[in-house]
């Protein structure tokens, strides 16, 4: 099965540490989807892809979350100077272009900030 | 900006009952999806639906999309223990390919 997959699926570091996740779509799909989850919500948009194009980052958290794909496969989030709050699951999904937008997530990262 | 509300925010049902969750956008949607998501997991892609007015079903879930294209529903008929998890919906932000998903509905099923 070449589900989208996550890496790692848990970090744990301490406040002020700079982190960075790794995504895998599924290997056809050409958008690629960050996504924040806290506990009893639903996903919170943060960006997106389609290919190595970033079209949409005016939902990123902050400054200091950034992300890139520059090679239109992987994609790369990465979180400067952690603080507390920062702690959640960051979900990746992607998609197809023309089709109706059915994103398929992958296992989550889940980040812990002490 | 675009919301979408998820009614109830839990529900508790004995095996067998049925469980209805409700979907309410404040705009038009293109399309509507629903998302499982099972204690501890991801969310796992369930069904879109497009067109206004549309009812589908998977086995014992039946999804309708309302006339306005605006609210949404997922029945679940005779509830088993495999169905306990967060149901959300998700509606594409007009112009966008970023979903707006609701805060969930959380099944719980007491065997």
């Amino acid at each position: 099965d070449t589900g989208v997959s996550q890496d790692p699926r848990h970090k744990i570091t301490k406040r002020g540490q700079n982190v960075t996740f790794r995504c895998d779509p599924i290997s056809e799909h050409n958008r690629l989807y960050w996504y924040r989850q806290t506990l009893g919500q639903g996903p919170e948009f943060l960006t997106y892809f389609q290919n190595e194009a970033q079209l949409e980052k005016s939902r990123l958290l902050s400054d200091r979350f950034s992300a890139e794909r520059p090679k239109g496969s992987f994609s790369t989030l990465e979180i400067q100077r952690t603080e507390q709050g920062d702690s959640a699951m960051y979900l990746c999904a992607s998609s197809l272009v023309g089709g109706r937008n059915t994103q398929y997530f992958g296992p989550g990262t889940r980040l812990t900030v002490l | 900006g675009q919301q979408v509300m998820q009614i109830p925010q839990y529900q508790h049902v004995q095996e067998g009952e049925d469980f209805t969750t409700y979907c309410n956008s404040s705009t038009t949607l293109s399309n509507i999806q629903w998302y499982k998501q099972r204690p501890g997991g991801h969310p796992v892609f369930l069904i879109q639906l497009v067109k206004s007015g549309e009812v589908k079903k998977q086995k014992r879930l039946t999804f309708q999309f309302g006339e306005a294209k605006k609210n949404s529903s997922l029945h679940i008929t005779a509830t088993q223990t495999t169905d306990v998890g967060t149901y959300f919906c998700a509606g594409p932000l007009a112009g966008s390919y970023q979903l707006t998903f609701g805060k969930g509905t959380k099944l719980s099923v007491i065997p």
